[in-house]
């Protein structure tokens, strides 16, 4: 099983719309969880760390899962600009690193 | 404020030719990462960094070589290169390890 799974989509929904990614992780002592996006060719950029509680962030919400062990995103009234590939990032437990998915790809269409 | 700079954006190397990739950081942090990104693959560590003076290897070191001689500077040395070196190579920094990172633009590298 890979530390980090992610539906590799692509995602294509309509402006307006609402839409969700999920992602699962292997290590059930993974404490930090991050959503972050890469736009083609750029770098990631962080979008928003994910609390045990959950978190929006306008018109995003992170929900964190741990007896299941998934993370989900959010995004409501989707803007052309979230046109991105959204990267699922967990830390490897007690070890010094993060790890990351393989990302899910998004369009959002006019 | 730069954030995280890298040089060269782009190169092409030849097989068995060496270089050095620079990453430059003026966020004042102590933690800093060098990433390979392969086409639709996550990123994969190389090397990190708590500090100056200290490095350890990541998930995929064999071919990599890093120094920190500075807060500011991690520097990527590849040696031989080898066509499986292809890749975007990320440098990143972060305050706390293992947490929120902050990624340079990359660099584009293809080794023919």
């Amino acid at each position: 099983r890979k530390e980090v799974e992610q539906d590799p989509g692509p995602f294509n929904v309509p402006e307006g719309a609402t839409v969700a990614f999920n992602c699962t992780y292997s290590n059930s002592a993974s404490q930090s969880f991050f959503w972050y996006r890469q736009d083609c060719r750029k770098e990631p950029k962080l979008l928003m760390s994910v609390y045990s509680s959950g978190n929006e962030d306008g018109r995003f919400t992170a929900q964190l899962n741990r007896a299941s062990q998934y993370i989900s995103l959010l995004i409501r009234d989707s803007k052309l600009s979230d046109s991105a590939t959204y990267l699922c990032v967990v830390n490897k437990g007690s070890a010094r690193q993060l790890t990351f998915g393989s990302g899910t790809q998004l369009t959002v269409l006019p | 404020n730069a954030g995280v700079t890298q040089t060269p954006k782009f190169r092409i190397l030849k097989i068995g030719q060496s270089m050095t990739l620079q990453c430059t950081q003026d966020m004042n942090h102590n933690y800093m990462y060098w990433y390979r990104q392969d086409p639709g693959m996550g990123l994969k560590l190389i090397y990190y960094s708590v500090g100056a003076g200290i490095t350890d290897k990541g998930e995929v070191p064999n071919g990599y070589n890093v120094s920190r001689s500075t807060t500011e500077d991690f520097p990527l040395r590849l040696e031989l290169a080898a066509p499986s070196q292809t890749s975007v190579y990320f440098c990143a920094c972060s305050p706390i390890l293992a947490r929120e990172q902050y990624f340079g633009p990359g660099t584009r590298l293809t080794v023919t």
